[in-house]
């Protein structure tokens, strides 16, 4: 059973539409985060959220808006998508707390063109 | 706020050779400190990862790191290097609020 599990894996679509990425854990886990990885692979967390509620913004553009309905699930819906957009964007989970670890999903492969 | 240095974007190492990747890092706090690896097309995996105690953590797949509050490191090693050890390897700090800092990364390449 795949732990952290995040739809679709390869995405391509014109400058300008909105996409949604989806995101599913079912580890139990209370935290859930977006992760995006640029194209030198460089990580950076976007986002991430406890409980259903917003912890970490970075800053990202609003055009990227985070929803959680519930514990288990948080996807990523962007607006207007640019060629900048481009990127690995990886969801992951884990336990509320300091040091404890944290499960990423296969990530998605968006690409603008 | 915490850093991570990884040097030498790209590893190439022999079969059956030490794997050494270097990781050091910056940190106001007593940090956690992680390796996560990344196989081609996949995400993370974590390797091992250090919070408190014995300074000497073993992860899966043979590797192992060494916390030196000293040196401000926490370098990954690997006695003998298997062809299936090629991949993309985060050195990752983390201060609280489940907030990892990743390094840049190394691509480790190994050589028949």
């Amino acid at each position: 059973d795949t732990a952290v599990s995040q739809t679709p894996k390869y995405l391509v679509t014109q400058m300008g539409n909105d996409k949604s990425i989806k995101c599913e854990q079912n580890l139990g886990h209370d935290t859930m985060y977006w992760y995006k990885q640029d194209s030198k692979k460089f990580l950076k967390i976007m986002f991430s959220y406890n409980n259903k509620e917003l912890i970490i913004n970075e800053t990202v553009p609003n055009r990227f808006s985070p929803k959680s309905p519930d514990k288990a699930h948080l996807n990523l819906h962007i607006n207007s998508l640019e060629l900048g957009d481009s990127a690995v964007y990886f969801c992951a989970s884990s336990q509320e707390g300091h040091g404890n670890t944290i499960y990423f999903g296969e990530g998605s492969w968006l690409t603008v063109v | 706020a915490q850093s991570v240095t990884q040097l030498g974007s790209h590893v190439s190492v022999s079969e059956g050779a030490l794997v050494l990747l270097r990781c050091n890092y910056s940190s106001s706090v007593p940090p956690y400190l992680f390796w996560y690896v990344q196989y081609p097309n996949q995400g993370l995996q974590l390797l091992l990862k250090y919070t408190t105690g014995a300074t000497l953590v073993k992860g899966i797949n043979g590797f192992e790191a060494e916390f030196k509050k000293s040196e401000t490191s926490f370098h990954l090693t690997k006695p003998s290097a298997h062809m299936s050890d090629a991949a993309e390897y985060f050195c990752a700090v983390s201060e609280g609020n489940n907030r990892l800092a990743f390094g840049k990364g190394n691509q480790v390449v190994v050589i028949p």
